[in-house]
């Protein structure tokens, strides 16, 4: 069974900081997936990262794929309170193996 | 394009009951795969389907059941109503395997 497990599980940090949370496995993924899901919503993709070293910047997100493509790590600089929410990484092909996730709150 | 779209929003029932959750994939999406979410265990997979046929399950009791028809429309089941089955259930929708996925808003089911 492949397994995520995501650090910190939960980050209060101060508007204007910067962070990163991780994403780990003992497995090898094909790719990942990184969402964020608000509460009362679904998760929403905001990435997938597919080849090892892999580095993906959107807006103030930054987003890398471990060389071995067992890790990957999401950066976000000076953050927002529109940032807070829950952000879980995924991977697998036909069926999603989720870690439970790192919840940030920005104020 | 309209995205995935979940119905009911909300769901109240009773211990024993059952109930059935309904989810639009994204037209042209093929694939619906249904997932259950708790603040315990996180996201976990329930089941998949692709042209109406089931292609993979997740580790859940019978009581959990699905379908898809032609028009990639699903539906879940899930008969005999557990506590523990309280929870966000969510749908996502994509082309096919390796493909990414979308997901709706979810119905949010207690039981009591």
């Amino acid at each position: 069974t492949q397994l995520l497990e995501q650090s910190p599980q939960f980050l209060s940090i101060q508007e204007g900081e910067n962070l990163t949370v991780y994403c780990n496995s003992s497995s090898v993924f094909s790719s990942l997936q990184w969402y964020r899901q608000e509460p009362g919503e679904g998760p929403v993709l905001l990435v997938t990262v597919v080849t090892g070293g892999e580095v993906k910047k959107l807006k103030r997100l930054t987003f890398q794929f471990g060389d071995a493509r067992k890790d990957s790590s999401l950066h976000i600089t000076a953050a927002q309170p529109g940032d807070t929410g829950l952000y879980l990484c995924a991977g697998g092909y036909s069926t999603l193996t989720f870690g439970k996730g790192t919840m940030l709150l920005v104020s | 394009k309209a995205g995935v779209t979940q119905t009911p929003r909300y769901l109240i029932k009773t211990r024993g009951q059952q109930v059935t959750l309904s989810c639009s994939p994204i037209s042209g999406h093929r694939s619906v795969s249904w997932y259950q979410q708790t603040p315990g265990q996180g996201l976990q997979f329930l089941f998949e389907y692709f042209s109406e046929t089931q292609r993979n399950k997740g580790n859940f009791p019978g009581r959990f059941s699905g379908r898809q028809f032609s028009n990639s429309r699903s539906e879940m089941n899930v008969s005999t109503l557990e506590l523990g089955d309280s929870a966000l259930y969510l749908c996502a929708s994509s082309f096919g395997s390796g493909y990414e996925q979308y997901f709706g808003p979810g119905t949010r089911l207690t039981v009591t």
